[in-house]
């Protein structure tokens, strides 16, 4: 079975500085790897994915992240955060196509002025 | 990319009532999904359908919870005798490809049992 786990679920920033959201993952096949925003009061949008090929995955509002099989990890991070950024965001796996999403726990990020 | 719509938005019910969700993906969708969000936690899967049968279920998908796909194209949860704890917020999600597991959700119903 697969699990994810999110460290942090809580994550000041300034405004212009670095996100950066920590996802690890278990798997025991080749993961399909997942990050989805949720809004206050909203559903959830994927934000990227990594399937196969390059490792660093690119998404949009500027989020990107790194696959990294050795330490499995996929974290997000964003260069520079927007007022807009302030959400909460989750980490997801799958293992096939059409098979469940397992989420990992959610952060939730404070953009500070 | 294209959408899903649930419906209701949101629902109150009274604790043992029936309530049925409804979801309206379009008609190419491949997979469809029901995930759950207790107030405050993690999003959970409850249950996968594919051409018209469960895929795969959680162990939170017992006796109490069905799905159905009654004309083709809404795709219904149903949860018969709602208990205080299946209140949440359920999302429908479908994917359309075959080779990744790409999901996409709907916004949402929330449902409050009272």
């Amino acid at each position: 079975a697969q699990s994810v786990t999110q460290l942090g679920s809580h994550v000041s920033v300034s405004e212009g500085a670095l996100v950066l959201l920590r996802c690890n993952y278990s798997s025991s096949v080749p993961p399909y790897l997942f990050w989805y925003v949720q809004y206050p009061n909203q559903g959830l949008q994927l934000l990227l994915k990594y399937t196969t090929g390059a490792t660093l995955v690119k998404g949009i509002n500027g989020f990107e992240a790194e696959f990294k099989k050795s330490e499995t990890s996929f974290h997000l991070t964003k260069p520079s955060a927007h007022m807009s950024d302030a959400a909460e965001y989750f980490c997801a796996v799958g293992i096939t196509a059409g098979n469940k999403l397992t989420f990992g726990g959610g952060t939730r990020v404070l953009v500070k002025p | 990319e294209p959408e899903v719509t649930q419906t209701p938005s949101h629902q109150v019910t009274q604790m043992g009532q029936e309530v049925i969700l409804r979801c309206v993906p379009i008609s190419n969708h491949l997979y469809f999904y029901w995930y759950r969000q207790i107030l405050g936690q993690k999003v959970e899967f409850l249950v996968s359908f594919y051409n018209n049968e469960i895929s795969e279920k959680s162990e939170i998908f017992d006796d109490q919870f069905s799905v159905e796909r009654p004309d083709g194209s809404n795709f219904t949860l149903k949860i018969r005798s709602t208990k205080l704890e299946d209140s949440a917020m359920y999302f429908c999600a479908r994917t359309m490809s075959s080779s990744y597991n790409e999901q996409f959700f709907g916004p949402g119903t929330r449902l409050t049992v009272l």
